[in-house]
C-alpha cells in the first residue's frame, strides 16, 4: 500500500514564497504529481516528477528526492488566487492489468492573505 | 474539445434508490478513471478503463457499484441501493499519457438522504 503525508493547512502572505511538503512510502514508486484544487472545483494538473531534481514551470516548481521519499511544491510571488488545496499524488507500478495506480494525499489547504 | 464533461452536476436521491452518472472524456484520451472525494480528503480511486476494457477496480468498491465504457468513449458509473455513506463528489478523469497528468471533470455531487 501507500502512505502519503502532507500538512493539512498553511497560511502565507501575498507576494511571498511558500513550500508545501509531501512525504510518501510506496513499494513501486513510478512518479509523483501535484494538483491544485479550488473549493468546490475539480483538481487541475500542475506538475509531474519521476526523476530526482527540480522542475520549474513559471511561478510553480516541484522537487523530488526518491531516496528520501520526499517532494515539495514551491509557489513564488503568491497571489490571492493561489488560495486552494494542493494535492500530492503518487503513482505505483504494482497495480494489475497494466494500470499503475495513482493515490492522492489528503491535500494541503493554502490560504493566501494580503 | 471542451474537456471532460460529467452529468449531472448534482444529484439528490433517497436511500435505496439507484443512480447513474455519465462521463464524456476528452475524445483522444484512451484512459478513463473514476474517483470519489469526500470533504477534506483527497480523491479516492474507484476504477480504471483503457479503451473499453475495465482493467482495475478498487477493492473498496462494493458490488453495488458498476462502471461501463462501451465502445471506449463515454463511461457510466451506477450505484445501486444507495446508502448515506455514498454521499460524495464523484470525479471522472481522462488521460492519454501519464506524464501529462489527468484531466478531471467538474464532478457529480451525490447526496443521499
Amino acid at each position: 500500500g501507500q502512505n502519503i503525508d502532507q500538512p493539512t493547512e498553511m497560511t502565507a502572505t501575498e507576494g511571498a514564497i511558500v513550500q508545501i511538503n509531501c512525504t510518501y512510502q510506496t513499494s513501486g514508486f513510478n512518479g509523483l504529481f501535484w494538483y491544485q484544487q479550488h473549493a468546490g472545483e475539480a483538481p487541475t494538473f500542475l506538475s509531474y516528477n519521476v526523476l530526482d531534481g527540480l522542475e520549474e514551470k513559471g511561478r510553480f516548481s516541484s522537487f523530488l528526492s526518491r531516496s528520501k521519499g520526499y517532494s515539495y511544491l514551491l509557489l513564488k510571488e503568491l497571489q490571492m488566487k493561489d488560495s486552494a488545496s494542493y494535492l500530492c499524488a503518487v503513482r505505483d507500478r504494482t497495480g494489475s492489468g497494466g494500470y499503475q495506480k495513482v493515490t492522492f494525499g489528503t491535500g494541503t489547504k493554502l490560504q493566501v492573505i494580503p | 474539445d471542451t474537456g471532460v464533461s460529467q452529468d449531472p452536476r448534482h444529484k439528490i436521491t433517497k436511500r435505496g434508490q439507484n443512480v447513474t452518472f455519465r462521463c464524456d472524456p476528452i475524445s483522444e484520451h484512451n484512459r478513463l478513471y473514476w474517483y470519489r472525494q469526500t470533504l477534506g480528503q483527497g480523491p479516492e480511486f474507484l476504477t480504471y478503463f483503457q479503451n473499453e476494457a475495465q482493467l482495475e477496480k478498487s477493492r473498496l468498491l462494493s458490488d453495488r457499484f458498476s462502471a461501463e465504457r462501451p465502445k471506449g468513449s463515454f463511461s457510466t458509473l451506477e450505484i445501486q441501493r444507495t446508502e448515506q455513506g455514498d454521499s460524495a463528489m464523484y470525479l471522472c478523469a481522462s488521460s492519454l499519457e501519464v506524464a501529462y497528468g489527468y484531466t478531471f471533470g467538474s464532478g457529480t455531487r451525490l447526496t443521499v438522504v
